[in-house]
């Protein structure tokens, strides 16, 4: 199975700045067939990019998704109150879906 | 808008089974597929099973194919998760989650969630 490999563990970031999340895999994800999905405390987890790039239906576009093969970056370019949480990232390339272990975003 | 709610979760005994039920509304529900993932306390996310609009396609994870059973009503908009045989690490929050590939294909990727039903397994 693919594993994907999620850094940093945790990310402090101040409130309008920049925050860059990775994910990588051990083995090419095919078609791009990536998704980050943003979870709060007893909170339904939502959708945010899938296609690697794409973003869900309302999401705002400060939140960017790129990357190819192995490595993807999930980037939200000015940090809202609202985006602090968990991110996971999640790969449905294969017949085995599998998900990081999360990066939590914390305010600084 | 669209909502998908979990139920049936608490605390079970070893080898007993359980039936997990996730009520939608908010979309056609008869034409999407619907998957549930479960997350363990303190361990990652794990995608467990789908069942596909009609209910005649469903994919299960390899290692929990032999205790786990899904099946869908589409007359009461509700999808099941029937787990056998009920073992400590099946301990965890259960979600539904929408498929957007609606009755075309399963992207197995996950649009909407519902929040989460607690599962635990104690004697």
């Amino acid at each position: 199975e693919i594993v994907l490999t999620q850094s940093p563990g945790t990310l402090s970031v101040s409130p309008g700045e920049r925050a860059t999340l990775s994910c990588r895999a051990s083995q090419s994800v095919s078609s791009n067939n990536l998704a980050w999905y943003q979870r709060k405390p007893g909170q339904a987890p939502r959708l945010v990019i899938y296609g690697a790039s794409s973003r869900a239906f309302g999401i705002p576009d400060r939140f960017s998704g790129s990357g190819s093969g192995t490595d993807f970056t999930l980037t939200i370019s000015r940090l809202e109150p609202e985006d602090f949480a968990v991110y996971y990232c999640q790969q449905y390339g294969v017949s085995r879906i599998t998900f990081g272990q999360g990066t939590r975003l914390e305010i600084k | 808008q669209v909502q998908l709610v979990e139920s049936g979760g608490g605390v079970v005994q070893p080898e007993k089974s359980l039936r997990l039920s996730c009520t939608a509304s908010g979309f056609p529900f008869g034409s999407y597929g619907i998957h549930w993932v479960r997350q363990s306390p303190g361990k990652g996310l794990q995608w467990v099973a789908v069942v596909w609009y009609d209910g005649n396609v469903k994919y299960y994870a390899d290692s929990l194919k032999d205790r786990f059973t899904v099946s869908r009503d589409n007359s009461k908009n509700t999808v099941y998760l029937h787990i056998n045989s009920l073992r400590d690490d099946d301990t965890a929050v259960y979600y539904c989650a929408r498929d957007p590939g609606g009755v075309v294909t399963l992207d197995y990727y996950f649009d909407y969630w519902g929040p989460g039903t607690l599962v635990s397994v104690s004697s």
